[in-house]
């Protein structure tokens, strides 16, 4: 199985600030890497695919980079609906591993 | 609009099983493969594994084997995931998602990324004796 390892587990940060969120894969996933964001008592919501792309509807300061093993989810000015936790998901092969999340906290 | 619609909170006992419904409207169900994933309180995200609503094919996560069923039902398009033997640490919300294959270009190499789309609002099911 391909393990996801996400850091840091949370982070404190300020509205306008610069967020940063890693993942690496235990193997080499290529691009088949997404971010998912989760809100308390929601379902998970798709941000990124294919470590770049934004999906439709999600606003531009999310962005996503990497390849390869080591990935990395910026969200350029935090504002405050963006207090959550986010979850990086490997779709290169099943089991569909998740990274333990982040959960973004305001400071 | 597509929708996947979850069966209500449950509580089990241990050593019982559960059964969630998910229910799949918007699309054509046998088009898209539905994955459960669940989530344990204050935990992260775990998959559970993926079923094709169109031949019924079914893979599960090592750790379920045995214990995980899955199936769908194409006249009402709905899916099930049935869990056995259950014990305390299942308490958890159930979530199934739907896989889309959306299209990835780099250069001159096209991908298709398996990616959930839409999700169900989640089941609670509570184990406790």
């Amino acid at each position: 199985d391909i393990q996801m390892t996400q850091s840091p587990s949370s982070l404190s940060a300020s509205v306008g600030d610069r967020v940063t969120i890693t993942c690496r894969a235990s193997q080499s996933i290529s691009t088949y890497l997404n971010w998912y964001q989760q809100k308390p008592g929601k379902a998970p919501k798709l941000l990124i695919y294919a470590a770049s792309s934004l999906q439709s509807g999600v606003p531009s300061r999310f962005s996503g980079s990497g390849s390869g093993t080591d990935f990395t989810l910026t969200i350029s000015s935090l504002r405050p609906e963006d207090f959550a936790t986010y979850y990086c998901q490997q779709s290169y092969s099943t089991p569909r591993t998740f990274g333990g999340g982040t959960k973004v906290e305001i400071k | 609009q597509v929708q996947l619609v979850q069966s209500g909170a449950e509580v089990k006992k241990p050593g019982a099983s559960m059964k969630v419904s998910c229910k799949a409207s918007g699309y054509t169900f046998t088009n898209y493969y539905i994955h459960w994933v669940r989530q344990a309180p204050g935990q992260g995200l775990e998959w559970m594994g993926i079923i094709n609503p169109s031949g019924g094919s079914t893979s599960y996560a090592q750790k379920f084997q045995g214990r995980v069923t899955m199936t769908r039902d194409t006249s009402t398009s709905t899916v099930y995931m049935e869990l056995s033997s259950l014990r305390s640490e299942d308490t958890a919300v159930y979530y199934c998602a739907r896989e889309e294959s959306v299209g990835y270009c780099s250069g001159d190499i096209c991908y298709s990324v398996p990616v959930y789309d839409y999700w169900g609002q989640g089941t609670l099911v509570t184990v406790s004796s």
